[in-house]
């Protein structure tokens, strides 16, 4: 079964630290990958994106994201968290050759970064 | 504003009842989805539609139904509500296979009482 997992419900981390969101996934054949951001009683938000090419991706708001085909696994990652950055983040596969195109989403990290 | 448009931002209704949703997808996009998002489940896929044909269905209930018009905007019905249905509901467009990202709207809450 195609799956998306993100293994902490919860991630702490210091204002200035840097932080990372885990992700991995199940599906057959190399699927697109992405990240979502929701803030509290907002839609989800763009984040980043892979399709091919280069591993590491680059996207809004100073985060990244890198692609581990080895590992199945596409952590979101940013330098130097800021207070702001607290939200819930979604990680989501598309397999690419599933039947439409819909988004599979992992369960969610809820982010705090505190002061 | 994401170019996704949802219609109503919250509703309150009974069990039993019978109510439905409406996106507008940006610009452009042929497909739309949706998703229901609760506590206990997370995000689920419900259904797709591209350029107005049934693509892809989902986790949906059979009290559940939805379609997509002419014009691109969609629907999503939900009858015979039952208190577990309380969710929010988001709807997202994009061209034709999501190749390039998904934009969701603000969401629909739906409050079963």
């Amino acid at each position: 079964a195609q799956s998306v997992a993100q293994p902490e419900d919860q991630v702490n981390v210091a204002e200035g630290n840097p932080l990372t969101v885990k992700c991995t996934y199940s599906v057959s054949g190399n699927p697109y990958l992405f990240w979502y951001v929701q803030y509290p009683n907002r839609g989800l938000q763009f984040l980043l994106k892979y399709i091919t090419g280069d591993n590491l991706v680059k996207g809004s708001y100073g985060f990244e994201a890198e692609f581990n085909k080895s590992q199945t696994s596409f952590h979101l990652k940013k330098p130097s968290a800021l207070v702001s950055d607290s939200a819930l983040y979604f990680c989501a596969v598309r397999p690419l050759y599933n039947q439409g195109g819909k988004l599979i989403f992992g369960q969610g990290t809820e982010l705090s970064v505190k002061p | 504003d994401s170019g996704v448009t949802q219609t109503p931002k919250h509703l309150i209704t009974a069990t039993g009842q019978r109510v439905t949703l409406r996106c507008s997808p940006r610009s452009g996009d042929l497909s739309v989805y949706w998703y229901q998002q609760s506590l206990d489940q997370g995000l689920q896929f419900l259904i797709q539609y591209y350029n107005g044909e049934e693509r892809a269905k989902g986790n949906i209930l059979e009290r559940f139904s939805a379609q997509q018009f002419p014009d691109l905007h969609s629907e999503l019905n939900l009858s015979s509500l039952e208190l577990g249905d309380s969710a929010l509901y988001f709807c997202a467009s994009s061209e034709q296979g999501g190749l390039y990202g998904y934009t969701f709207g603000s969401g629909t809450r739906l409050t079963v009482v």
